[in-house]
Formats: structure tokens, C-alpha cells, sequence
């Protein structure tokens, strides 16, 4: 079952804002919300992730709303080269049940 | 962040051979790697964790006998395709997860069986 729930697919204008959602209704109290996302043909890129606070670093935003069953990755000035499927994934940090499983993601197409 | 390397890129292999891939984390120990499976056009499919040292956990439906996965060092982790077949032609993608908790991927390795 996933536990995470995207849109299929999204548009963004080149330098703009792209905000991606994601609910996470089931999401336990011990799991952080991750976000990759995988360029055509490579491996999946770490981008950021969170437990219950907004974190910000070079590539991106996490918003995680207060009860953390939804949050949303913000590339605040998105280029061509964002183009990409992006994954939310929500596991818990360590332990045996530490694992990223990924659902069927974000398309995200970013044009002129 | 952190560098994880795959080795062959692309291997094109015929039916009924087996297929080693390898993957490294250059710059840091790993004390867990992982593989992935991905079909054209799907998302990644987990198939195994591996901790250093010890046997791999396979996810439910992957074959273990045929998915053979060895781990015998912090930064060394193989998967080998046994008896491999055209239904086995997929990306092949690893990551490794150091103390620091993150996990990075490898750039993929692309298996066509002939």
C-alpha cells in the first residue's frame, strides 16, 4: 500500500516557483518525510527531508503542515535542469523499517 | 553529498549467464546498501537490504537464490543476476546509507539479456 500520495504530473513556467504537495495521512510519529527525485536514466537524487519542522537548504524547501499528514517540496526558482520525477517518501530514520520505498511520484516538467 | 559508484554502467549479457554488479561508496563506510529494481516507465522496486557482514533481507516476491547480494565490506556491496533471462532486463540502481542516516543512490546499471 503507498504510503504517500502525489500528483501524477505537474507544469512550471522556468523561474518560477514550483510547489510540489504530498499527503502522508498515515504517516507515524516516528517517520520523517524524504524527498528524491530521479533525472531520466539516473539514479535518484537526495534533495531534503524532515520529521515536523520546515527545513530549508540549497536546492529546496519542506513545508510539513502542523498534524504532518501533508507537506510540500518548494523549488523556489525552478530551471530546465528540474525536470525530473520527484518522490515523497516517508520512513523512519533508523532502525530495520528504515527503508525507502518509493511510490509513483511527480512528474514535473519545467518549461520556458 | 556522498558518492556512490556502479560498476558496469550498461551490460548487455546473453541467457542463462549470470551478471555481477558492483557498488562502491567512495567517500564514506555504508553500513547498509540497498537495490533497487526498475521496469521502463515504473517507479524503483526495492529487492533486498544488505548490512556489512551479514546476510541480505530480500522483499517479499524476490528471488533469493537468483538475486545473489554479498556485502563484505563497508563499501563494497554486489548483486549477481544468476541464470539471468530477458525478463531480468531492468535498471539496476544501489544506495548505501552511512551513519549519517542519509541514503545515496548509484547512478544505475542498465542489464539487457539477450
Amino acid at each position: 500500500d503507498a504510503k504517500t500520495t502525489q500528483p501524477p504530473s505537474m507544469d512550471c513556467a522556468e523561474g518560477r516557483a514550483a510547489n510540489l504537495p504530498c499527503n502522508h495521512s498515515t504517516i507515524s510519529g516516528n517517520e520523517y518525510v524524504y524527498w528524491y527525485r530521479q533525472i531520466h536514466s539516473q539514479g535518484p537524487q537526495y534533495i531534503i527531508h524532515g520529521l515536523k519542522n520546515n527545513e530549508t537548504n540549497e536546492m529546496a524547501s519542506l513545508i510539513i503542515t502542523e498534524d504532518r499528514k501533508s507537506s510540500t517540496l518548494i523549488l523556489p526558482h525552478a530551471t530546465l535542469r528540474d525536470t525530473a520525477v520527484y518522490y515523497c517518501i516517508v520512513s523512519p530514520l533508523t532502525g530495520t523499517a528504515s527503508k525507502l520505498t518509493f511510490g509513483t511520484g511527480t512528474r514535473l516538467q519545467v518549461t520556458l | 553529498g556522498a558518492v556512490v559508484s556502479q560498476h558496469p554502467s550498461r551490460v548487455i549479457c546473453k541467457s542463462g549467464t549470470s551478471v555481477k554488479i558492483e557498488c562502491r561508496s567512495l567517500d564514506f563506510q555504508a553500513t547498509t546498501m540497498f537495490w533497487y529494481r526498475q521496469f521502463p516507465k515504473q517507479s524503483l522496486m526495492l529487492m533486498a537490504t544488505s548490512n556489512e557482514g551479514s546476510k541480505a533481507t530480500y522483499e517479499q516476491g524476490v528471488e533469493k537464490d537468483k538475486f545473489l547480494i554479498n556485502h563484505a565490506s563497508l563499501t563494497l556491496s554486489t548483486l549477481t543476476v544468476t541464470s539471468a533471462h530477458p525478463e531480468d532486463s531492468s535498471f539496476y540502481i544501489c544506495s548505501a546509507r552511512g551513519t549519517g542516516n542519509e541514503q545515496f543512490f548509484g547512478p544505475g546499471t542498465r542489464l539487457t539479456v539477450l
